[in-house]
């Protein structure tokens, strides 16, 4: 079956610019995660969404930055007045449940500000 | 709150060396434990898991974690490295209720 989905595949925008990044979760899942890859850095946890409860926006590194999931479903991730050290790739992941339930992974986001 | 560190950033290693990644975990309730790797040009994905039961646990590849509750460490093994080895692997840990924290990785590259 279909995979964890994003898009766009690579996003280049100019500083102080909104930008708006998707993810599409495998069907079903209820869990879903907004990582951070920068280059040499590990994986930033940003945001967790788990069925119809509170989201966890405890990696959330500022106020620019917000998420939403609808329907249970797609998700945006959200970064307003983008900063060169806003550039990495932006990885989302979904899973069953949370917990632990194996999380798959899409293929990224990759973020350039210029 | 859970934490993960991944005590090396990189390992070179010569083909059909043995190798040990190291992870040490933080936690005050039981935890379940991960290993993903990301292939180069790849997205990341399961290696294995630890969630109960034995200790030891295994990959189809060859891989093997041991959960050790008393060190707090879950390090990945292989006795015997391929080239197709070459990614960078993570170690990751959740209780049942929390999101999955990740360490900052091990970039493993394997020398002919």
């Amino acid at each position: 079956g279909a995979g964890v989905s994003q898009s766009p595949s690579n996003k280049v925008t100019e500083k102080g610019k909104d930008v708006e990044l998707r993810c599409d979760p495998i069907s079903g899942h209820t869990a879903l995660y907004w990582y951070r890859q920068s280059l040499g850095q590990g994986l930033e946890f940003l945001i967790y969404f788990q069925g119809n409860s509170a989201p966890d926006k405890s990696g959330l590194p500022s106020d620019r930055f917000s998420a939403e999931r609808t329907g249970g479903s797609v998700s945006t991730l959200t970064i307003q007045r983008t900063q060169q050290e806003d550039s990495a790739v932006y990885l989302c992941a979904s899973s069953v449940v949370g917990g632990g339930d194996e999380q798959y992974f899409g293929p990224g986001t990759r973020l350039t500000v210029t | 709150a859970q934490s993960v560190t991944q005590l090396d950033s990189q390992v070179p290693v010569f083909e059909e060396a043995p190798v040990e990644l190291r992870c040490n975990y933080s936690s005050s309730v039981s935890v379940y434990l991960f290993w993903y790797v990301q292939y180069p040009n790849q997205g990341l994905q399961l290696l294995l898991k630890y969630l109960s039961g034995s200790t030891l646990v295994k990959s189809i590849n060859g891989f093997e974690a041991e959960f050790n509750k008393s060190q707090t460490s879950f390090h990945l093994r292989k006795p015997s490295v391929h080239i197709s080895d070459t990614a960078e692997y993570f170690c990751a840990v959740t209780t049942s209720a929390s999101k999955i924290i990740f360490g900052s990785g091990t970039r493993l590259s394997i020398r002919p």
